[in-house]
């Protein structure tokens, strides 16, 4: 089972800062085989990136993903207030489909 | 637009077997290219793939739950269904139906489900 790790666990940023948040995995995910969601309180995850770049329909363009292997990236570009929430890596390259525990964007 | 919505018990009894449905609109099962899935989410924690199927009943699981989990579907109906069996305490958690095949972009609105005497 791919382990998934994020960092920081919680990142304090304004509103129009840069948001980077990262992705280690215990192996290298196949095909680069990696999803970022964003979830807020009491809702549902949403899609925000899938296969580690390209963006899901909707998504605003200040989301950007990047990395490959075992290291990837998450960038938020200018953070807007719609913004904070926790935000979830996933890789399924390999079953068991694995999260990580998520990084929490708040406002400082 | 696809649309999906959990249904079942919400209260549970420790031992017992946790049933839920989820019911699609707006797209049919049986003519998705897509697996459809589990996921639950246990109260302010992180997230959990439970496991998936196709429409044709292919299903895989995550080993962690392997032996208490079955995946069904009825394409009649439209539905898909899960049962997790022998439950505890810890299977406590919201639990989510989602399509995709690895990724998922459509989500249920999530059922709570509590395991309790």
């Amino acid at each position: 089972e791919i382990v998934l790790t994020q960092s920081p666990g919680t990142l304090s940023l304004s509103p129009g800062e840069r948001a980077t948040l990262s992705c280690r995995a215990s192996q290298s995910v196949s095909n680069n085989y990696l999803a970022w969601y964003q979830q807020k309180p009491g809702q549902a995850p949403r899609l925000l990136i899938y296969g580690a770049s390209s963006r899901a329909t909707g998504i605003p363009d200040r989301f950007s993903g990047s990395g490959s292997g075992t290291d990837f990236t998450l960038t938020i570009s200018r953070l807007e207030p719609e913004d904070f929430a926790v935000y979830y890596c996933q890789q399924y390259g390999s079953s068991p489909f694995t999260f990580g525990p998520g990084t929490k964007v708040d406002i400082k | 637009q696809l649309q999906l919505q959990e249904s079942g018990a919400g209260l549970v009894k420790p031992s017992e077997t946790l049933s839920l449905t989820c019911t699609v609109s707006g797209a049919s099962i049986s003519g998705s290219t897509y697996y459809w899935g589990w996921l639950r989410q246990p109260p302010g924690k992180g997230l959990e793939w439970i496991g998936s199927i196709f429409y044709s009943g292919s299903t895989y699981y995550n080993p962690s739950l392997k032996s208490r989990v079955t995946i069904s579907v009825d394409t009649s109906k439209n539905q898909f269904s899960l049962k997790l069996s022998s439950v505890t305490a810890a299977d406590t958690a919201v639990y989510y139906c989602a399509r995709g095949s690895g990724w998922y972009r459509e989500w249920g609105q999530g059922a709570l489900v509590t395991v309790s005497s």
